[in-house]
């Protein structure tokens, strides 16, 4: 079955920039996705199909996907960011999977 | 705006069979994947399955043997049953949609309901 690991924990100050890496067996050669999830809130899509921004998704918020890894980046990171992320991707033994998740915090 | 609401019962005993309904507000329910995603305490989420409005369905590995999900579209719902559960299935249970292609993401999600496994 295909996996995808993240990082259990990222640290930014604000204002900084975060990155969040998503490791997976040639992961470059399909679409990612990230979610942002706030304490008891669901999901929220952030990134689709490695760099594409939802609508209301604010510009600091971008994706790349390369290789066996994938990262999400927080650029000018505020208060507001902290939350725990989750890549996904469809593989065709395991249809769909998320990673681990990473949890940001925003110093 | 489509909306996805989860509902059924939040208790569970173990090896009954855990029951929930998603109802799709503002759209139709034809031409999406409609899916249920799990995410135990503290824990990661895991995709369950889904349904497609013709009643195709596709199911994680993991569960296949344990799991249904079902469609009715006159009532613009969607249900999935787990059957013989155990604490181990004690999760937020999330619905989900997503384009009827494999490389879409989940772009609209329920608020998601708790559902304890307990005697």
């Amino acid at each position: 079955s295909y996996e995808l690991t993240q990082p259990l924990s990222v640290s930014v100050a604000l204002g900084q920039t975060a990155r969040i890496t998503c490791g997976g067996n040639n992961i470059g050669s399909k679409n990612v996705h990230w979610y942002q999830q706030k304490p008891g809130q669901a999901p929220v899509l952030v990134i689709y199909r490695d760099s594409n921004r939802p609508s209301g998704i604010p510009e600091r918020f971008s994706g790349s996907n390369s290789g066996n890894t994938a990262t999400l980046t927080i650029s000018r990171a505020q208060a507001g960011d902290e939350a725990d992320y989750y890549c996904q991707v469809w593989d065709s033994s395991t249809v769909y999977v998320f990673g681990t998740g990473t949890k940001v915090t925003v110093l | 705006q489509v909306q996805l609401q989860e509902s059924g019962p939040g208790l569970v005993k173990p090896s009954e069979t855990l029951s929930l309904t998603c109802t799709v507000s503002g759209g139709s329910i034809s031409s999406y994947y409609w899916s249920w995603i799990r995410q135990p305490p503290g824990k990661g989420l895991e995709w369950i399955g889904y349904v497609y409005h013709s009643g195709t369905t596709n199911y994680n590995p993991s569960l296949k043997s344990r799991v249904t999900i079902s469609v009715d579209t006159s009532k613009n719902q969607f249900s999935l049953k787990l059957s013989s559960v155990t604490a181990a299935d004690t999760a937020g249970y999330y619905c989900a949609s997503s384009s009827p292609t494999p490389s879409s993401p989940f772009d609209i999600w329920g608020q998601g309901t708790m559902v304890t496994v307990s005697s």
